[in-house]
């Protein structure tokens, strides 16, 4: 079935920075672009970049612009995000969708997350 | 960037009721809507796309509305599983770049709860 597998939970230090990543499998990897989205304890969900894996065409949320960095392997049907200079606001569930763009654009399958706490 | 507005933030309803929520874009988005669920500890489900049709596997109480400005996602009928919180996003925008249009932007969640 149609799925995207996330890597495990991470705890980090300020100032570090964390690689996530989102296997895909059961559909064509390359035919869908994938998102990156989080939320924060107690907050909403933000939008933080994508990548068509295809091309790799990247693009990012202008408050991340210069903190992460989205990469696809196509070998592997993975895409992973960095987010580095970590900060104790980056404590969050990060997860990744595959978004459906024919006519309309939707997130229609999504990883389960992957917890990132930043802690001293 | 396109701002989503979601009224109310937090809403009580017993089962059984009919619940409807609403979401403002800050400018016109035509039918580019789209309605998520969300449960603690679970990924966000996709239940409406393109304002009003009903994604598959998603129970048919749920349904959108709108076009341009204003958007609703009514609940008939609510069940125990229905209790969560509600997002909207604005999908008006041009891939790949979002080139003269703005990403993808989320409204602040309603949580709907047992009253």
């Amino acid at each position: 079935q149609v799925q995207l597998v996330q890597s495990g939970a991470e705890v980090k230090k300020p100032g570090a920075s964390v690689k996530v990543s989102c296997k895909a499998s059961g559909y064509t990897f390359t035919s869908y672009y994938v998102h990156w989205v989080r939320q924060a304890p107690g907050q909403g969900l933000e939008w933080m970049g994508m990548i068509h894996p295809k091309g790799g065409i990247t693009t990012y949320a202008q408050k991340f612009q210069g903190r992460i960095t989205v990469t696809s392997d196509t070998s592997t049907s993975t895409v992973d995000m960095e987010v580095s200079s970590l900060t104790f606001e980056d404590t969050a569930i990060y997860y990744c969708a595959r978004e459906t763009a024919i006519v309309y654009h939707y997130m229609d399958v999504w990883g389960k997350g992957t917890t990132v706490t930043v802690s001293s | 960037d396109i701002q989503m507005t979601q009224s109310p933030s937090s809403l009580s309803a017993s089962i059984g009721d009919r619940v409807t929520i609403t979401c403002r874009a800050s400018q016109s988005i035509r039918n580019y809507l789209n309605w998520y669920q969300k449960k603690p500890g679970k990924a966000p489900n996709l239940l409406i796309y393109a304002a009003s049709n009903l994604q598959s596997g998603v129970p048919s109480r749920f349904s959108g509305s709108g076009s341009g400005t204003d958007f609703t996602l009514t609940i008939s009928g609510l069940q125990p599983e229905d209790f969560a919180t509600y997002y909207c996003q604005q999908s008006y925008y041009r891939l790949p770049t979002f080139a003269r249009s703005t990403p993808p932007t989320f409204g602040q969640g309603t949580k709907l709860e047992i009253k």
